[in-house]
């Protein structure tokens, strides 16, 4: 159990466009999600933090405006990256806790994005 | 921003050595997770130890916490070639945030 899936686990596209990102909870409700961006050979940097039905809580220095995130339902979050840049190519990933597993953080495989 | 820091950031041994990466962190927390990375992949987790914990085993993995020193430290025994990654600690906070606060890695490579 506590399967979180990520999609799509990569993309490519041009400067200027939005991207799509997104993280859903396969066997469980996930009442909290998290974001992370993870840039190559560094660690993981928390995002955001976004819980069902409210606004996410960004990280200092995150800008919200550029990097939307919807927690619509306790089993979907998306983020999207608005006129990326190729400054933020980097790989994203998503985790997911809640229910009786609120204790725990369960991670996605993560989703590579390459703006060009 | 980055709560933990982890030594040392590489590390290269023979398979059936052990490895052994520390992590060190700055605040109170109320638990510490450890995490294993794949090149280019998602987070396996591999263990949690909570703040009242000293010592946790899960087969070939050993955590200490010594929250006096706010440190931890993950052994593995007899590596494998199978073993080589990224191995990350993660913090969370006391305060409940949920939120997990990653160091910086070791990177692991166990040779044939």
């Amino acid at each position: 159990g506590a399967v979180v899936s990520q999609h799509p686990s990569w993309v490519i596209c041009k400067s200027g466009t939005s991207v799509k990102i997104e993280c859903r909870s396969l066997d469980f409700q996930a009442t909290t999600m998290f974001w992370y961006r993870q840039f190559p050979k560094q660690s993981l940097m928390l995002m955001a933090t976004s819980n069902e039905g409210s606004k996410a809580t960004y990280e200092q220095g995150v800008e919200k405006d550029k990097f939307l995130i919807n927690h619509a339902s306790l089993t979907l979050s998306t983020l999207t990256v608005t006129s990326a840049h190729p400054e933020d190519s980097s790989f994203y990933i998503c985790s997911a806790s809640g229910g009786r597993l609120y204790n725990e953080q369960f991670f996605g495989p993560g989703t590579r994005l390459t703006v060009l | 921003s980055q709560q933990g820091e982890e030594d040392p950031q590489a590390l290269s041994i023979q398979e059936g050595e052990n490895a052994t990466m520390n992590c060190s962190y700055k605040t109170s927390i109320n638990n510490l997770q450890w995490y294993r990375q794949n090149s280019g992949r998602g987070l396996v987790h591999l263990i949690l130890i909570r703040s009242n914990e000293r010592e946790k085993h899960s087969g070939r993995l050993r955590v200490t916490l010594d929250t006096s020193k706010k440190s931890s430290s993950l052994l593995i025994t007899a590596s494998r070639a199978a073993d080589t990654a990224s191995y990350f600690c993660a913090t969370d906070l006391t305060g409940n945030t949920g939120k997990l606060i990653f160091g910086q890695g070791t990177t692991l490579q166990v040779k044939p």
